[in-house]
């Protein structure tokens, strides 16, 4: 089966760092991914992350180790609009497989 | 122009009725997805379509059925709706793995 871990919920201080954990056990893995979805509106994609380490993009980082199961993505400088839904979501075997998405972690920024 | 839009945004109707929900990509990917996000914000998939093909069907009730003419579409027929059915409905599509899904705007569905 598949199972996918991340915190329900996070506050944190406009211009801070955050770093948003998401645990993993599935059958397979071909990748994991983060989105971010605003309320009301459709996830988009933030970042994708297939072999251990790091990958930055702005202020925005995601790291991957595969022998824990592990990723987590890191938010910099936070800004107000940064208030979202944060989801984690692996793709478990190759070709086009579907997305298996944790449940989410509603982040709040406040000033 | 939209990537992947979907029709309609939003969706109130009585119990026992029967809807649709349409979907249509321009970014020429072959693989098509619907998802539903209940209240809690999980997003659980539906169903997968690879080039007209259904590829994926996870545990739906049978009064869901999708319907794809062509790779650029694919829909969703809902019969004798329940209240449980109330969510977002999301339409994806997605070409190889790395560059991860294009998801529509959503179709809010609301059973009273």
């Amino acid at each position: 089966g598949q199972n996918i871990d991340q915190p329900t919920e996070m506050t944190a201080t406009e211009g801070a760092i955050v770093q948003i954990n998401c645990t993993y056990q599935t059958s397979g893995f071909n990748g994991l991914f983060w989105y971010q979805q605003h309320a009301g509106e459709a996830p988009t994609f933030l970042s994708y992350n297939v072999l251990d380490g790091l990958e930055e993009k702005g202020r925005f980082s995601s790291f991957l180790s595969r022998s824990k199961g592990y990723s987590y993505l890191l938010l910099k400088e936070l800004q107000m609009k940064d208030s979202a839904s944060y989801l984690c979501a692996v793709s478990a075997q190759s070709g086009n497989t579907p997305l298996v998405f944790g449940k989410g972690t509603r982040l709040s920024v406040i000033a | 122009d939209t990537a992947v839009s979907q029709t309609p945004k939003y969706l109130v109707t009585q119990m026992g009725n029967d809807k649709s929900i349409k979907c249509e990509q321009n970014l020429g990917h072959d693989t098509m997805y619907w998802y539903k996000q209940d209240s809690k914000k999980f997003l659980k998939i539906m169903f997968s379509y690879n080039n007209k093909e259904l590829i994926i069907n996870e545990t739906v009730p049978n009064r869901f059925s999708p319907k794809s003419p062509d790779k650029a579409h694919l829909n969703l027929h809902i019969n004798s709706l329940e209240l449980g059915d109330s969510a977002v409905y999301f339409c994806a599509s997605s070409q190889t793995v790395s560059y991860g899904y294009t998801f529509g705007s959503g179709t809010r569905l609301t059973v009273v």
